[in-house]
């Protein structure tokens, strides 16, 4: 029943490394979300989509590319992994008629060694 | 300079202490203001939420918006140790992005 689930929860990989982030919400919302929380809780917008249409694109090096296959999944796919891609990400959901109601996932966190 | 800022703390109260979390702010086309509760390991969940200035209160949560100071508040009453977690401010105009303070971590102690 959980609302919006992310894979995996934890992942360790070596610099220079690809690697993709999962993101499924059975809420029905239309807008899905990346954040990005640092080691001092920050947390900051990556991507947004709307019906998998991107529709905030912050500024985030190319080597990440955020792909909606339809409405309930968002991915996130990190190419040549850095030391400072280190972090947790979030993915969140939101129904376009709530201005509020926002709903993160439990993260992942990503250490690259 | 970052759009919001929070204190990130950490905050240690003992527990009853009333607790007040503040945010500032320097874009003035922010209208829609968040509290958000994160536990450990957790994902944020929302805690209170208000439009433009004014007060709201729920339980033991009171939330303050001032937009002429460009500062939101959050008051916690009677505070318990099950309120020990990290609490982010967000805030967001009309673009639709939602910008977060940096959190404060909050520790009630028994």
């Amino acid at each position: 029943d959980t609302a919006v689930s992310q894979t995996p929860k934890y992942l360790v990989t070596q610099m220079g490394n690809d690697k993709s982030i999962k993101c499924e919400q059975n809420l029905g919302h239309d807008t899905m979300y990346w954040y990005k929380q640092d080691s001092k809780k920050f947390l900051k917008i990556m991507f947004s989509y709307n019906n998998k249409e991107l529709i905030i694109n912050e500024t985030v090096p190319n080597r990440f590319s955020p792909k909606s296959p339809d409405k309930a999944h968002l991915n996130l796919h990190i190419n040549s992994l850095e030391l400072g891609d280190s972090a947790v990400y979030f993915c969140a959901s939101r129904n376009d008629g709530s201005v509020y109601g926002y709903t993160f996932g439990s993260g992942t966190r990503l250490t690259v060694v | 300079q970052k759009e919001v800022e929070q204190d990130p703390g950490p905050l240690s109260v003992p527990e009853g202490a009333i607790v007040s979390l503040n945010c500032t702010y320097s874009n003035s086309a922010f209208q829609y203001f968040m509290w958000y509760r994160q536990y450990s390991r957790k994902g944020p969940e929302l805690l209170m939420y208000t439009y433009s200035s004014g007060n709201k209160e729920d339980g033991r949560f009171t939330a303050q918006v001032d937009k002429s100071s460009k500062y939101i508040s959050l008051f916690i009453r009677d505070s318990q140790p099950s309120d020990s977690a990290t609490y982010l401010c967000a805030m967001k105009g009309n673009t639709g992005k939602l910008i977060f303070g940096q959190g404060t971590t909050l520790q009630v102690k028994p």
